[in-house]
């Protein structure tokens, strides 16, 4: 089956400090979402990017499908933007997610 | 976003009993629905696959008899675990589509914590 890798694991940053984080997968997809995993265990959808970039807020996604690979820019980080963030993709209709960014933003 | 919703957020039950946990759609019909576990510092892993009007599939490994899933109409989807024990104790977390197919936004329920004594 398609295999998720994000990177880095964890990331630690100052508020106010930008970030990037990764997903690479293994084999074409039709579907690629990001999610933010609250505290309290809910996944909010980010962003539904197969391709291309799009934009929301501080947040922007880009999905480049032909190298297989998706970027999740957070800008001007804040506190509550600490949590994981998944990446999720699927070439079957079944969503498959990687193993996670945990992202802390120290005040 | 579309909304889905699980009853109960949280339950907790004496080992060797059943737990029903209920996934709605609220304003969309969702012929497909998908149940997730996730235990504690891991990712999501894909339990089954909840089919309205007919049997669900399960994936390597997730035993059927256990995690009895029923989607009798397109709006409601039931996981009961069943004879639960303390290795059963997990976040359970349920998704649908808008859109009929394999395509198409996911989105996921506020999600179900079993803790199992």
């Amino acid at each position: 089956g398609i295999q998720v890798e994000q990177s880095p694991p964890d990331l630690i940053l100052q508020e106010g400090a930008n970030s990037t984080l990764r997903c690479n997968f293994s084999d074409s997809v039709n579907n690629l979402q990001w999610f933010h995993q609250n505290p309290w265990g809910q996944l909010i959808n980010l962003f539904y990017i197969p391709s291309g970039t799009k934009q929301n807020g501080r947040l922007s996604a880009t999905t480049v499908a032909t190298e297989r690979y998706s970027l999740l820019y957070i800008s001007s980080s804040q506190t509550t933007d600490s949590g994981v963030y998944f990446c999720a993709v699927s070439n079957t209709g079944k969503l498959i997610f990687g193993q996670g960014t945990t992202l802390q933003v120290k005040p | 976003g579309a909304v889905v919703s699980q009853h109960p957020s949280r339950v907790i039950c004496k080992s060797g009993t059943s737990v029903k946990i209920e996934c709605r759609s609220l304003d969309f019909q969702a012929t497909t629905m998908f149940w997730y576990r996730q235990f504690p510092k891991q990712s999501l892993m894909l339990m089954a696959t909840s089919n309205e009007g007919s049997k669900a599939t399960y994936e390597q490994g997730v035993e059927k008899d256990k995690f009895l899933i029923n989607h009798a109409s397109l709006t409601l989807s039931t996981l009961t675990v069943t004879s639960a024990h303390p290795e059963d104790s997990s976040f359970y977390i349920c998704s649908a589509r808008v859109l009929a197919g394999s395509t198409g936004e996911l989105f996921f329920g506020e999600g179900s914590r079993l803790t199992v004594l």
